[in-house]
């Protein structure tokens, strides 16, 4: 079976400096990874994806993250954190049961709460 | 394009009461979900939909049901409102069920159930 996990309930970090969120994986086969972000009272707004290729991907708002297969990792990052920043964070991975199970659901991890501070 | 939007956004019912969450999406997507959101537990899928007019149960069906009559449309309804079905609940949409797919996600609903 395949999941996500987020061993960080809460980041704190100040403003200007570099932000970590780190999300650890396992599944068969090659994974397909993702970011979502949630804002206060707001749905889940994707921020980026890992297909296969560079292992930096680039997302929305300054965020990339950094695959790692060696060490089943997809960190997010942003070199320079805002206030705005402030949000809660999903790593995932889509479904891939077999074919008479497979609902194409997304597999959360348990999310990340990002406090940037001025 | 609006991409995934939901309502109404806010909802309070009493226990026993019915009431239908509308999600409509503009992307010509093929799949629809249902999840609910609660606090330590993360999204669980209540239903999804493989195309119009098809619909199978996720996780946590009991208690919901679920009708695609058109192919942008996904309801979710409640049909005797209980307090354990208090919680945000969020449409998403995807092109297919492949696991490269990205699914957008809806703006969600607050349901209180009194």
């Amino acid at each position: 079976a395949q999941s996500v996990a987020q061993p960080e309930d809460q980041v704190n970090v100040a403003e200007g400096n570099p932000l970590t969120v780190k999300c650890t994986y396992s599944v068969s086969g090659n994974p397909y990874l993702f970011w979502y972000v949630q804002y206060p009272n707001r749905g889940l707004q994707f921020l980026l994806k890992y297909i296969t290729g560079d292992n930096l991907v680039k997302g929305s708002y300054g965020f990339e993250a950094e695959f790692n297969k060696s060490q089943t990792s997809f960190h997010l990052k942003k070199p320079s954190a805002l206030v705005s920043d402030s949000a809660l964070y999903f790593c995932a991975v889509r479904d891939r049961g077999g074919a008479s199970s497979n609902t194409g659901k997304l597999i959360f991890g348990q999310g990340t709460t990002l406090q940037v501070k001025p | 394009n609006a991409g995934v939007t939901q309502t109404p956004k806010f909802r309070v019912l009493k226990t026993g009461q019915s009431m239908t969450l509308l999600c409509a999406q503009d992307m010509n997507h093929e799949y629809m979900y249902w999840y609910r959101q609660d606090p330590g537990m993360g999204l669980r899928l209540i239903h999804y939909s493989v195309g119009e007019g098809t619909t199978a149960k996720g996780e946590v069906p009991d208690g919901y049901n679920v009708s695609r009559l058109k192919k942008q449309n996904f309801l979710l309804g409640l049909e005797s409102a209980a307090p354990s079905q208090t919680s945000v609940y969020f449409c998403a949409s995807s092109f297919s069920r492949g696991i490269q797919e990205t699914q957008y996600f809806g703006p969600g609903t607050r349901l209180l159930v009194l």
